[in-house]
């Protein structure tokens, strides 16, 4: 099977709290992609960051961090000093070649709420 | 920055009516996507269009869904006879064809009645 899951439904933090989501995928490709994407309560999809299979590197973008661990299949996202702005749907997804292009598989979301 | 715009934002239609969604992907790609959201639900792949034709699609774009690229710019997902379960957000995507991101618009919220 090729999926995510993201068992982490719904996470509430305090301001300032560090927050780690949880993304584990399943897929029989050698190469592949994995996204994170953001949906704030306004409803569009916005882009995080990208990772490839070949890259095993943690990326830190200001506030966010991500450890990609091939051996566990895992992309987690951490947030640092967590903000009310954060509050959003967080979406783990993997890129499949299938039929000559590529499609997402999404997992189910982990809504975080970060309180004042 | 070139970005996927989609219209309209928001629709509202009774049951059996049909729909048209439309999008207009960024100028340089090629591979162009329908997903849809059901409320509160995830992200689900619908469809992938490249080079005038169905790349690939899923169980759910029955024969109800359609999509075209009428012009150069536009690309559309029509639904012909609209159910109540047909309610969700539809994203339109496009990309390069690579596994390189794929570029999201904005999103149309459908609501069948």
């Amino acid at each position: 099977a090729q999926k995510v899951t993201q068992a982490q439904t719904e996470i509430s933090v305090v301001e300032k709290e560090d927050v780690t989501l949880d993304c584990v995928y399943e897929t029989r490709d050698t190469t592949y992609y994995l996204f994170w994407y953001k949906q704030p309560p306004s409803g569009e999809l916005v882009f995080l960051i990208r990772r490839n299979s070949f890259d095993e590197q943690n990326e830190i973008s200001g506030r966010y961090s991500w450890n990609f661990q091939k051996s566990t299949s895992s992309f987690n996202f951490t947030i640092t000093a967590s903000q009310v702005v954060d509050s959003a749907v967080y979406f783990c997804a993997l890129s499949l070649f299938t039929s000559g292009t590529y499609k997402y598989i999404f997992g189910t979301g982990t809504r975080l709420k970060v309180l004042a | 920055e070139p970005e996927v715009t989609q219209t309209p934002s928001h629709q509202v239609t009774q049951m059996g009516q049909e729909v048209i969604l439309r999008c207009v992907p960024i100028s340089n790609h090629l591979y162009f996507y329908w997903y849809r959201q059901i409320l509160g639900q995830k992200v689900e792949f619908l469809v992938s269009f490249y080079n005038n034709e169905i790349s690939e699609k899923s169980e759910i774009f029955d024969d109800q869904f359609s999509v075209e690229r009428p012009d150069g710019s536009n690309f559309t997902l029509k639904i012909r006879s609209t159910k109540l379960e047909d309610s969700a957000m539809y994203f339109c995507a496009s990309g390069t064809g690579g596994r390189e991101t794929q570029y999201f618009g904005p999103g149309t919220r459908l609501l069948v009645l």
